[in-house]
């Protein structure tokens, strides 16, 4: 079944560093590869995505990679800023409607 | 409108209290999702709609019931419950079921007592 695995649980890094948080996964179904970030006491929000065809995506400081073939996938936030610190949450989807998360990343930047 | 609107915001409700969570958006998304999330874990599927059907079930107990009047609105009807069933209880709506964007509502934060 649907099942995605997230390391590292947490992440200090220092201003302006970047943060590597990578994801595997073990259905060959999945074709949907969302990124979310949650801050504390707040509403996960999309910071990024990427689909099966594409293998990698960039949005400013934010890029996902995606290696169909290994089953991972990652998120790289780059010159990272204190206003980066929250949990970030992988996440699977596919046609068959599910969207499932993986266990979560505490990223925490220090200025 | 990208909102996804959950009301009430805290609900305290006890064992044998009868509550409902309710959910709404008008971003004529057809795929609508509850998830439960317990503190520093992830949000955990619980149930999903399609075009106003259940779809997805993920073996919820059935003192959590599910509700889809029309294609904005979603409830979740909460019966009995247990206080480990306290968690924050996210709403989402997405385009494509499983496969695009999925927005959360601020989440309805219950504590059973």
């Amino acid at each position: 079944g649907e099942n995605v695995e997230q390391h590292p649980s947490t992440l200090s890094v220092q201003e302006g560093d970047s943060a590597v948080i990578k994801c595997t996964y073990s259905d060959s179904a999945s074709n949907y590869f969302p990124w979310y970030k949650q801050e504390l006491g707040k509403r996960p929000q999309l910071i990024i995505d990427i689909r099966s065809n594409v293998g990698e995506k960039k949005d400013q400081r934010i890029a996902v990679t995606l290696n169909k073939t290994a089953k991972h996938f990652s998120l790289h936030i780059t010159e990272t800023q204190p206003e980066d610190s929250a949990v970030y949450f992988c996440a699977l989807g596919n046609q068959g409607g599910k969207l499932i998360f993986g266990q979560g990343t505490e990223l925490s930047v220090k200025p | 409108d990208t909102e996804v609107t959950q009301t009430p915001k805290h609900l305290v409700m006890g064992m044998t209290n009868k509550k409902s969570l309710k959910c709404e958006q008008h971003m004529g998304h057809r795929a609508m999702y509850w998830y439960k999330q317990k503190a520093k874990k992830p949000p955990e599927l619980m149930f999903v709609y399609s075009y106003e059907k259940l779809s997805i079930n993920e073996s919820v107990p059935s003192r959590f019931s599910p509700e889809c009047p029309n294609s904005s609105l979603l409830n979740l009807h909460l019966h009995a419950l247990q206080p480990e069933d306290s968690a924050l209880y996210l709403c989402a709506s997405s385009q494509d079921h499983g496969t695009g964007e999925a927005f959360f509502g601020q989440g309805t934060r219950l504590t059973v007592v």
